[in-house]
């Protein structure tokens, strides 16, 4: 059975980069037949789909956060992790870990069928 | 992008009864690229539906999805104490990807 555990940092100044890496138990991130993918949500809020990494490199990303996020993936750690700049209090959320399914036809993320249990991350001085 | 709007924004219902929640999208959703996730209070989503009317593994049949286009609905047809949660629709026919704002079904 997959499990997904997010970890980082739970407080972090503004302006700074959130650091946050999710670590797979019972599965393979080199598997052609999924996506990774961060997606977050704000207190008493909805669900913002972040970005999404496929084992060979290929990402996609939400434009809405406007370039500040980076997905990277360590194969050898079962390991895919986000950093987010510039960090301010709207980025206050529940940040969670999935996998998605890889659309063969299009190579492209489609829906999250595990997650990981969310972290909340809290932006404060 | 595709914008979705789910109604109505709290549903009150009785356990027993039928639960009808709409999905609409801002633009064609071709190819059924839509699904549903339930999440309950401190816990993370859970996918219920995919391809707009496939229920994933493990979800009980009271639970299904139906629509196509710009239009999709999600019943659960009687209502157990556990479905008293928040949903959630998703598309994944373009990017970025999307959620709807949600339908809270609470216990009238």
């Amino acid at each position: 059975q997959l499990q997904l555990q997010e970890s980082g940092p739970g407080l972090v100044k503004p302006s700074e980069t959130l650091s946050l890496t999710c670590t797979l138990s019972g599965g393979s991130i080199s598997s052609s037949s999924y996506y990774w993918g961060w997606v977050r949500q704000p207190p008493g809020k909805g669900l913002e789909w972040i970005g999404s990494i496929y084992y060979g490199g290929s990402t996609f990303y939400n434009p809405s956060l406007k370039s500040r996020a980076t997905i990277s993936a360590d194969t050898s750690k079962k390991q895919f992790s986000l950093r987010l700049r510039s960090m301010t209090a709207a980025d206050t959320a529940v940040y969670y870990c999935a996998r998605l399914i890889n659309d063969f036809w299009s190579s492209y993320p489609t829906y999250f069928d595990y997650w990981g249990q969310g972290t909340l991350v809290t932006v404060s001085s | 992008d595709i914008v979705l709007t789910q109604s109505p924004g709290t549903l009150s219902l009785s356990p027993g009864e039928r639960a009808t929640l709409s999905c609409r999208a801002s633009q064609s959703v071709s190819t059924r690229h839509l699904a549903w996730y339930q999440q309950k209070p401190g816990q993370a989503p859970r996918l219920l539906i995919y391809g707009a009317s496939s229920r994933a593994t493990g979800i009980p049949d009271r639970f299904s999805g139906s629509g196509s286009g710009t239009d999709f609905t999600l019943t659960v047809s009687r209502l157990e104490p556990e479905d008293f949660a928040v949903y959630y629709c998703q598309q994944y026919d373009s990017s970025p990807l999307s959620f709807g704002p949600g339908t809270k079904v609470d216990i009238k």
